[in-house]
């Protein structure tokens, strides 16, 4: 049964960067793309943006355009992302998700990784 | 921007209850709609997707439409494991997700 496996949780202040791993186990890495999606407390969610694993094109939601990059290791089945200049609005719990398209379902979550912005 | 609203936003209900949640967009989404289940703490579950697709796996007392402009999702007859909040998700040329309702007892 494919799944997703996160990093762990994360302290960080305000106008740090965070990078956040998701490792991809029993499907072809290659064969999908990862969207990533946060969640603040209480809130719905809400999409970062997509990376495709097997060519690594991306496409980025505008409200964080300037401050998101995804990358992936095919050598590892692992995706990354990583969010810069951090605020304390940013504290939310990070979800990777498969994707086949930036402009599709997402069929498998991964556990999420908290991500906490405090001074 | 493509903006989706939930109603209601919390539903009280009993185990057999048949129960439609409602998600209207305020443009045309086609048929680019997929419905998740989430648990406290849990990452959300993919239910359907293009409106009426049943995701593998998923019991079959979900079902997924479209009447007029309003998506629904149907729970036919709601189970103890079925209490928990609902999310609505356009994909496509964005992707946003409804505000959420909730299910409870």
């Amino acid at each position: 049964q494919a799944q997703l496996v996160q990093s762990g949780a994360e302290v960080k202040r305000p106008g740090a960067s965070v990078k956040i791993s998701c490792k991809a186990f029993h499907y072809t890495f290659t064969s999908y793309g990862i969207s990533w999606v946060r969640q603040a407390p209480g809130q719905r969610p809400e999409w970062l943006g997509w990376i495709s694993a097997y060519k690594g094109n991306t496409k980025y939601a505008q409200k964080f355009q300037d401050r998101v990059t995804m990358t992936k290791d095919t050598s590892t089945n692992t995706a990354y992302m990583e969010l810069r200049s951090l605020r304390s609005d940013d504290t939310a719990l990070y979800y990777c998700a498969r994707s086949a398209q930036y402009s599709d379902s997402f069929d498998v979550w991964g556990q999420g990784t908290m991500v906490t912005v405090s001074s | 921007d493509i903006q989706l609203t939930q109603s209601p936003s919390t539903l009280s209900a009993s185990v057999g209850d048949r129960v439609t949640i409602t998600c209207r967009a305020n443009q045309s989404i086609s048929h680019w709609l997929a419905w998740y289940q989430q648990k406290r703490g849990k990452a959300p579950k993919l239910l359907i997707y293009l409106t009426s697709s049943l995701e593998s796996g998923v019991p079959s007392r979900f079902s997924g439409g479209l009447s007029g402009t309003e998506f629904t999702l149907t729970i036919s007859s709601l189970q103890p494991d079925d209490f928990a909040t609902y999310y609505c998700h356009h994909y496509g040329s964005s992707s946003t997700f409804g505000q959420g309702t909730k299910v409870d007892i």
